[in-house]
């Protein structure tokens, strides 16, 4: 099945730095998300990009779906950006979204 | 447009006991998804549902089933429960199919002592 890996694992900031998580993929993807997991476990819609580039405020996002990956810039990070960030993708013929290991995140103020 | 819920938020049940867990979709919403997550495997697929038909199951054994309704809730049932089936469970609804974009519910957060 496909593989989908997160890099890097662990990533921590001063408050007002930028980043860049990426996301690879093994398969040709349908569907493609990015989330941020909070602390109390719930997983927020960032981007629904299975291609192209989308932004919303301080974050956006680019996947090229040809090359197999998809990147999230996260600008001028604040506290509340702390917690995991999970890529998912489905491929054709399946029912399912294959989840990434996730990107932990912590801002320091 | 009220989100995805799911009931209970936390349950504590016993090993050898049964658990029933339940989904309401966004309204409209007719795919509902579920998966586990736990510290060592991560977000894990459990099974898809869409218009009352389980369409995939993930790698889970027998002791995990779930159902969905006419009005597209769904729930999902774990019988005699091990110790290693502490997890959160989150379900996820989409509007059409699975090809379209996912969204959460906050989870339930099962103990199993």
């Amino acid at each position: 099945g496909i593989q989908v890996e997160q890099s890097p694992p662990d990533l921590i900031l001063q408050e007002g730095a930028n980043s860049t998580l990426r996301c690879n993929f093994s398969d040709s993807v349908n569907n493609l998300q990015w989330f941020h997991q909070n602390p109390w476990g719930q997983l927020i819609n960032l981007f629904y990009i299975p291609s192209g580039t989308k932004q919303n405020g301080r974050l956006s996002a680019t996947t090229v779906a040809t090359e197999r990956y998809s990147l999230l810039y996260i600008s001028s990070s604040q506290t509340t950006d702390s917690g995991v960030y999970f890529c998912a993708v489905t491929t054709s013929g399946t029912y399912k979204y294959i989840f990434g290991t996730g990107t932990r995140l912590k801002v320091l103020a | 447009k009220a989100g995805v819920t799911q009931t209970p938020r936390y349950l504590i049940k016993t090993r050898g006991q049964q658990v029933t867990l339940s989904c309401s979709p966004i309204s409209g919403h007719r795919s509902v998804s579920w998966y586990q997550q736990t510290p060592g495997q991560g977000l894990q697929f459990l099974f898809e549902y869409f218009s009352e038909t389980q369409r995939n199951k993930g790698n889970f054994p027998g002791r995990f089933s779930g159902r969905q309704f006419s009005n597209s809730r769904s729930e999902m049932n774990v019988s005699t429960l091990e110790l290693g089936d502490s997890a959160l469970y989150l379900c996820a609804s989409s509007l059409v199919e699975l090809y379209n974009e996912q969204f959460f519910g906050p989870g339930t957060r099962l103990t199993v002592l």
